[in-house]
């Protein structure tokens, strides 16, 4: 039961450069999220899709593209890095209301 | 816009002694969630507990319970005969009725010590 699942768990990147992180769920949820994690500030969102087809932008949009490729995939882009972006990133899902998240394992995204 | 405030950076307790994390919220809505996850150094995002607004009664799993004082807006977390895997961060979470966004407070590093 692999529950969610993102890739890559550790990346540096050159200021500029560009890469998708990449998330996919098992558990049939309808709605993903992307959350950046930075010391003191909790974890913000990002985007979010609350169905297949849908995204919407959350509390901190700007420099980042997502796609919700089908049900079980929500991918993240940075299109042109920055060394604000450097942070750790979640996704997650859930199917709603009472039963709260479910993480994948984060990304540690630096961005030098 | 809803906020989740927790007042303490940082907290240690002794092992099997109990401690109790502070989480304030403010809303203007009645129908809401809360619910308290732990972060390991593992950095894997875990469910503690969870609480539904228009519960009065206060959850309970295992060690872990909450003071729910839906009035204060105050939803504190209790770990009881606290055990050295409790280290952790703790993070304070809100999500008004019907939506799925979660806001997060900015969370508690506790320190269990032997």
């Amino acid at each position: 039961n692999a529950g969610v699942t993102q890739t890559p768990k550790f990346q540096v990147l050159k200021t500029g450069q560009s890469m998708t992180l990449q998330c996919a769920q098992d558990m049939n949820h309808n709605s993903m999220y992307w959350y950046r994690q930075d010391p003191g500030m909790g974890l913000r969102l990002i985007y979010y899709s609350a169905s297949e087809g849908t995204t919407d932008k959350g509390e901190v949009p700007n420099g980042y593209n997502v796609s919700r490729l089908n049900k079980r995939e929500f991918s993240l882009r940075l299109e042109s890095a920055a060394p604000s972006q450097t942070s750790v990133y979640f996704c997650a899902s859930d199917r709603g209301g009472y039963y709260g998240y479910t993480f994948g394992s984060g990304t540690r995204l630096t961005v030098v | 816009a809803q906020t989740v405030t927790q007042s303490q950076p940082e907290m240690s307790v002794q092992e099997a002694e109990t401690v109790t994390l502070s989480c304030t919220y403010d809303t203007s809505e009645n129908n809401y969630y809360l619910f308290w996850y732990k972060q390991p150094p593992s950095r894997q995002m875990i469910l503690v507990i969870r609480q539904e607004a228009y519960k009065q009664q206060n959850a309970t799993e295992n060690r872990f319970s909450v003071n729910f004082q839906k009035a204060a807006k105050s939803f504190s977390l209790k770990i009881s005969d606290s055990q050295l895997g409790d280290t952790a961060m703790y993070f304070c979470a809100f999500m008004k009725g019907g939506y799925q966004k979660v806001t997060f407070g900015t969370g508690t590093k506790l320190q269990v010590i032997p």
